[in-house]
């Protein structure tokens, strides 16, 4: 159980363009999920805190306008990068927090997408 | 300021034991993950500690100590493929991830 998914799970495009990337929770409904942007040899980044039914929340820094979260329903969240250029090229990886799994907080990592702006 | 440091890399034979240490300070406690992660893929859950202690969970396990703000895990009878990072992360008062930077770990047969 409790299995996430991420599409696609890599992407080359070209500078100017926007991607989307979505995170599915499979057999678990999640509220709360949250993208992440790691670069070569450094740790996780949280990027923003989606909470489905409202606004994401961002961390300082990342530009709400570039990165555009939706979580529209409970297990799905899409993470769309506007007018990409060459230093968004990173691995983005969502996670997801089971609603029904009490006081672990545990999160359950999507495998990842690597994003390759040309 | 929350800060969570682990050691960068350590090497290690296989068949042996390894301690990976951590030590943190954040606003707030909830919790402490660690996650395993091979090169280019995404974090895997490992092991949660908000009681001071060990867990053991085969051959893996973990401590933890509030009070020092401190925690290691411990890999016993490493293999090949436990090369790996391996991430220290604190949940603070907002129920937030704090992450460290990673230990990467190389096994030597």
């Amino acid at each position: 159980g409790a299995v996430v998914s991420q599409h696609p799970s890599w992407v080359i495009c070209k500078s100017g363009t926007s991607v989307k990337i979505e995170c599915r929770s499979l057999d678990f409904q999640a509220t709360t999920m949250f993208w992440y942007r790691q670069f070569p040899k450094q740790s996780l980044m949280l990027m923003a805190t989606s909470n489905e039914g409202s606004k994401a929340t961002y961390e300082q820094g990342v530009e709400k306008d570039k990165f555009l979260i939706n979580h529209a329903s409970l297990t799905l969240s899409t993470l769309t990068v506007t007018s990409a250029h060459p230093e968004d090229s990173s691995f983005y990886i969502c996670s997801a927090r089971d609603q029904l799994a009490g006081d672990t907080y545990e999160q359950y990592f999507g495998p990842g997408t690597r994003l390759t702006v040309t | 300021g929350q800060n969570i440091d682990q050691p960068t890399e350590m090497t290690a034979t296989e068949g042996a034991i390894v301690q990976i240490n951590c030590t943190y300070q954040t606003s707030g406690f909830n919790g402490l993950f660690w996650y395993q992660q091979h090169a280019g893929e995404a974090p895997t859950f490992l092991s949660y500690n908000v009681l001071d202690g060990l867990e053991e969970k085969g051959r893996f396990s973990s401590f933890l100590s509030r009070s020092k703000g401190y925690s290691y895990l411990l890999l016993k009878e490493l293999q090949m493929k436990d090369s790996a990072s391996y991430l220290c992360a604190v949940m603070d008062s907002n129920y937030q991830l704090i992450w460290g930077a990673g230990t990467k770990l190389i096994i030597k047969p």
